[in-house]
């Protein structure tokens, strides 16, 4: 199957700084990427769409200025977490595909916010 | 809106036996897919096995097999012959097939499977 990487694979940080974290699918265009966010023991949220070329969609309750997606090329969607906090800790994980019945996913980045 | 509902937090197995887990789920939508991923203590997420919504077989793909019932709207999926490295969390997720939901996967709260020797 195709590969998607992510980098970083983890990530510490002070609280109030900006962490950016990359989705790349290796061998393969997306022009859709989804973004996730699992909690410990918990299961897979949905927090936005990401569209390249254009802005990125997000669900309910997710918020646009704290966590920013750019989706510049085929290849490549980052989500930057900006002013992070201890909450914001959580396990991030991306996902593509070229069907709705294929989705290739990154092995996430754990991100823990001092 | 669509939800999926595992209702097995944690299972236990003993190695080379089988197992079920299940998941059921709910859609207003006609097409539609149903997917079984496997989550080591890693964090990676694996792809076990898809069932479409107008699939009239049951998917297997090795050791997995997935009992879709339309008419319960379930979607189980059978592990035979367990071996420990089965041992992980395990989601039932849905994803539809057109719209602005395209390739959006809704996932499931999990079970977490464990394979005794």
């Amino acid at each position: 199957g195709a590969v998607v990487s992510q980098h970083p694979s983890w990530v510490i940080c002070k609280s109030g700084t900006s962490v950016k974290i990359e989705c790349r699918s290796l061998d393969f265009q997306a022009t859709t990427m989804f973004w996730y966010r699992q909690f410990p023991k918990q299961s897979l949220m949905l927090m936005a769409t990401s569209n390249e070329g254009s802005k990125a969609t997000y669900e309910q309750g997710v918020e646009k200025d704290k966590f920013l997606i750019n989706h510049a090329s085929l290849t490549l969607s980052t989500l930057t977490v900006t002013s992070a906090h201890p909450e914001d800790s959580s396990f991030y994980i991306c996902s593509a595909g070229g069907t709705y019945n294929e989705q290739f996913f990154g092995p996430g980045t754990r991100l823990t916010v001092l | 809106a669509q939800k999926i509902t595992q209702t097995q937090p944690g299972m236990f197995v003993q190695e080379k036996e089988a197992v079920t887990l299940d998941c059921t789920y709910d859609t207003s939508d006609q097409s539609y897919g149903l997917f079984w991923y496997k989550q080591p203590s890693s964090g990676e997420m694996i792809f076990l096995i898809y069932q479409g919504s107008y699939d009239e077989q049951n998917a297997t793909e090795g050791r997995y097999s997935l009992n879709f019932q339309k008419a319960r709207k379930s979607a189980n999926l059978v592990i035979s012959a367990s071996q420990l490295g089965d041992s992980a969390m395990y989601f039932c997720a849905m994803g539809t097939a057109g719209g602005t939901s395209y390739g959006k996967l809704t996932f499931g709260q999990g079970t977490i499977l464990t394979v005794h020797p």
